[in-house]
């Protein structure tokens, strides 16, 4: 167990809704990172955040966003679903900003039909 | 832009049988070169992190090595639940992001 809980584990959706993804970091981490896995494309970097404050941007899309509260939780809106937005989102937690090594959640399936 | 080639893409080994998977990376600085470990329906777990060439990391069977443009993951007398997806990642420096490869499926049969 990495410590990083993810919920929902499974979340299935129809093309043009809004989804909601949560995440809990491990005790003590303050970053937050977002990652979308997918067959064709491998796990790839969205967004982080360091003690509630975005931090880096990758490849994410407009119509998604995210954000880190207070208590550190973080949450990745998905809006305006598309068939091609099914994937598995990955949060992960570490105790910097640099990350030494990053600790994975079991993340959420996400299935558009 | 960070480029992370992983080879080959699927490693199918009997029992014992020992090997390397390769990982081959262009960054304009390395900052660290990490290996991570996934299994079916979870998420990656941490392995090694190397941050310079000649630099060398074990862990059980697994030993992890790097050079200016590429790192080996040498699995020594694999086992059954040596069985995974092994990611290897980089990430450059002043950056935060990792930047991971399509990773190596190898199959340990006993």
């Amino acid at each position: 167990d990495s410590g990083v809980t993810q919920t929902p584990k499974h979340l299935i959706t129809a093309t043009g809704q809004r989804v909601t993804l949560r995440c809990s970091p491990r005790s003590g981490d303050l970053s937050v990172y977002w990652y979308q896995q997918s067959l064709d494309q491998g796990l790839q970097f969205l967004i982080q955040y360091y003690n509630g404050e975005e931090r880096a941007k990758g490849n994410i899309l407009e119509r998604f966003s995210a954000q880190q509260f207070p208590d550190l939780h973080s949450e990745l809106n998905l809006s305006s679903l598309e068939l091609g937005d099914s994937a598995l989102y990955f949060c992960a937690s570490s105790r910097t900003s640099f990350n030494e090594k990053l600790f994975f959640g079991s993340g959420t399936q996400l299935s558009v039909l | 832009e960070d480029q992370v080639t992983q080879s080959p893409e699927a490693l199918r080994l009997q029992e014992g049988e020992s090997s390397s998977l390769n990982c081959s990376y262009t960054v304009s600085g390395l900052r660290g070169l990490f290996w991570y470990r996934q299994d079916p329906g979870k998420g990656p777990e941490f392995l090694f992190t190397l941050y310079s060439a000649g630099e060398e990391k074990e862990k059980e069977r697994l030993k992890a090595t790097l050079t200016k443009k590429e790192s080996f993951l040498h699995i020594t007398a694999p086992k059954p639940e040596d069985s995974a997806t092994y990611l290897c990642a980089v990430q450059a420096q002043n950056d935060y992001k990792l930047s991971f490869g399509a990773g190596t499926t190898v199959t340990v049969r006993a």
